[in-house]
């Protein structure tokens, strides 16, 4: 199936760990984004990336950091995690021409106890 | 910077109504609006995509509106249905960015 999938679904961790979520796309995109849903389940973008560089850093604590090894796959480390990062992580992606739209993976629900 | 805003923020209405879910963004230099679902504790899914040289597009039930002067999309489900229900998520994208609006949760009831 030509989807974006990121793992893992649901990540429960406890405050100062270090912990990474995976995104892979198959759709050929050049384009891959990282995505966190709040409580109020207001979407904002946290990063971009294009064929391995990065474009869009939306002033993302530096605990944040986004790594693409290659332009299917871009995936999110976070450092020192504290309650507030809580939330839903969703990894996207599109081809850089406007004229496209986003596919998105189903989301990682990340707790932090 | 880009805002996007949509009315109403929660709707409850019986099976069978049509219902016009609306969304406006305060710059209109978009390349094109984006209409998602979400389910609650599930992804995003992407239900049309309007481009700014558009007026509308259609799928099945749904049809999306756009007009980019004044800067507003309307989403019209026809005889709504249970399974319509979610929750409705407009998204307008310029440059590298696309830009979500706060959402619309839409409950039909039985």
């Amino acid at each position: 199936d030509t989807a974006v999938s990121q793992t893992p679904k649901y990540l429960v961790t406890q405050m100062g760990n270090d912990k990474s979520i995976k995104c892979e796309q198959n759709l050929g995109h050049d384009t891959m984004y990282w995505y966190k849903q709040d409580s109020k389940k207001f979407l904002k973008i946290m990063f971009s990336y294009n064929n391995k560089e990065l474009i869009i850093n939306e002033t993302v604590p530096n605990r944040f950091s986004p790594k693409s090894p290659d332009k299917a796959h871009l995936n999110l480390h976070i450092n020192s995690l504290e309650l507030g990062d809580s939330a839903v992580y969703f990894c996207a992606s599109s081809q850089e021409a406007g004229t496209y739209g986003y596919t998105f993976g189903s989301g990682t629900r990340l707790t932090v106890v | 910077k880009q805002e996007v805003t949509q009315i109403p923020a929660a709707l409850s209405v019986p099976e069978g109504e049509n219902l016009v879910l609306n969304c406006s963004f305060t710059d209109s230099a978009i390349y094109n609006l984006q209409w998602f679902r979400q389910d609650p504790g599930k992804g995003l899914t992407s239900l049309l995509l309007i481009q700014s040289s558009q007026r509308e597009q259609t799928s099945g039930r749904l049809n999306a509106s756009l007009d980019k002067s004044s800067g507003r999309s309307t989403l019209y489900i026809a005889a709504s249905q249970p399974g319509d229900s979610a929750t409705y998520l407009c998204a307008a994208r310029k440059t590298d960015k696309l830009i979500f609006g706060t959402g619309t949760r839409l409950q039909v009831f039985p």
